[in-house]
Parts: structure tokens; sequence; C-alpha cells
């Protein structure tokens, strides 16, 4: 079982729909991610938090909208989406306990939320 | 730019024989290399890294990796396959010397590995 969970597993949404993406950890872990994944190829990188703070932002729209609102949670707010944004959305969290240069601890996934929208 | 090329989508082996799934990178500096799986519906999985010292890296389920840095490559071997090794592999460099933050993984491409009996 992942230590990392996200809700809900799947989620279908209108193109005029507000959904949020919700992604928990107890790990203690102070960095906290969000990738896009289409079928069968890597994952792209969205967003990065550390320390609940937003510090990497891959140049996403901002029909997405991250949130870290405590160390243990990551939200990702949908609004007026297209039909190519459906993939797995994946959210990660690793250490970063000194800092993020120096954090090589593997990430940990979660098994992500299935998005459609039609 | 950072960057790493998994030049197999598939690899088919036979159960019980040793399985090679390759990787080769580029990056400016010294490398921080990685090894995740990913089985059907399910987010990544960590199976092992090479950060310093020892060129073989042993990790999860009984894979390991031979990090050689004269051919840029970071090998994943297994010496028996399992059926329930069938998965996705995704193989993920990251440069010491990246700045702006975050443990800012390149994946390749990844490869499909078929188990078969």
């Amino acid at each position: 079982d992942t230590e990392v969970t996200q809700t809900p597993k799947h989620l279908v949404m209108g193109m005029t729909n507000k959904k949020s993406l919700k992604c928990e950890q107890h790990m203690g872990h102070r960095a906290m991610y969000w990738y896009k994944q289409k079928a069968k190829k890597p994952p792209e990188l969205m967003f990065v938090y550390s320390y609940e703070k937003l510090s990497i932002n891959e140049s996403v729209p901002s029909r997405f909208s991250p949130e870290c609102p405590n160390s243990s949670l990551l939200n990702l707010h949908l609004h007026a989406l297209q039909p190519e944004d459906s993939a797995l959305y994946l959210c990660a969290s690793s250490q970063d306990l000194f800092g993020l240069l120096r954090d090589n601890s593997p990430l940990h996934f979660g098994n992500g939320t299935r998005l459609t929208v039609t | 730019a950072q960057s790493v090329a998994q030049p197999e989508d598939q690899v088919n082996v036979a159960e019980g024989n040793p399985l090679t799934v390759k990787c080769t990178y580029s990056v400016s500096g010294n490398p921080y290399l990685f090894w995740y799986v990913q089985y059907p519906n399910r987010g990544l999985q960590f199976l092992l890294k090479y950060i310093t010292g020892d060129n073989l890296v042993k990790g999860s389920y009984g894979f390991e990796a031979e990090f050689n840095k004269s051919q840029t490559s970071f090998h994943l071997k297994k010496p028996s396959a399992l059926v329930s090794d069938s998965a996705l592999y995704f193989c993920a460099v990251r440069d010491r010397r990246l700045t702006g933050g975050g443990n800012k993984l390149t994946f390749g491409t990844g490869t499909q590995l078929k188990v078969e009996l």
C-alpha cells in the first residue's frame, strides 16, 4: 500500500466544472509534488511545494491551481479544463530535510487520480 | 540540460532468465540516478538509486543497477525474471548542480518489461 493517498481515484468533469484533487501523506515529508502523466509516457512535473511554499511552477496553465494547506496536504484545484488535460495526476512527496538541493531521497508516489475531461 | 534515454520501448524475457533494461544519461555534472517501476493503474514505486560510492547498486525485489561513468549508463538488471516483474520501468536523473529547488527529476520515456512463462 502506498503511503501517499490520493482522492478521488477517478474523476470525470465537464469543461465548465470546478473540482479539486487531494493528496495526503503522513511521513513527515516537507516536499510535495504534482505530476501529470499521459498513457505510457513519463510523468511531467507540474508543481513543487517545499515547506508549504510553492517552489516550482513548470509553466502550468492557470486553470490548474495548487494549494498546500499544511505539511501533510496538497490540493490541485481544477477549473475550465480542456479534453487534452485528461490524464493520470500523480502526487508525490520527499524528505527535503536539509534543503532542496540536498534532497536526494526518493519520491514516494500516490496511485494517482484518473481524470477525464468531457 | 539533463536528459535520459531508454532506447527500448519494450523488453521481452522468459521467466527465470536474466533481464536488462537499458538507460543512458546526459548531465552537466555528476549525476544522481534512479529507477522506478509502475504497475498498471498505480503510481511509480522507487526501486533503487545511485548517489555516490559503489557502482553496483542493489534495490528492491532483487533488482540491481550498474553505474558506468565512462559509458554514461545505468542499466537495470535482475538475475532471474519473474512474471510479476512485468511493468513499466522508468530511469530518472537529477543533476547535482541543478539549482532552482526541488527534487527535480528528468524521467526517461519508459520501458515496458514483459516476462512470459
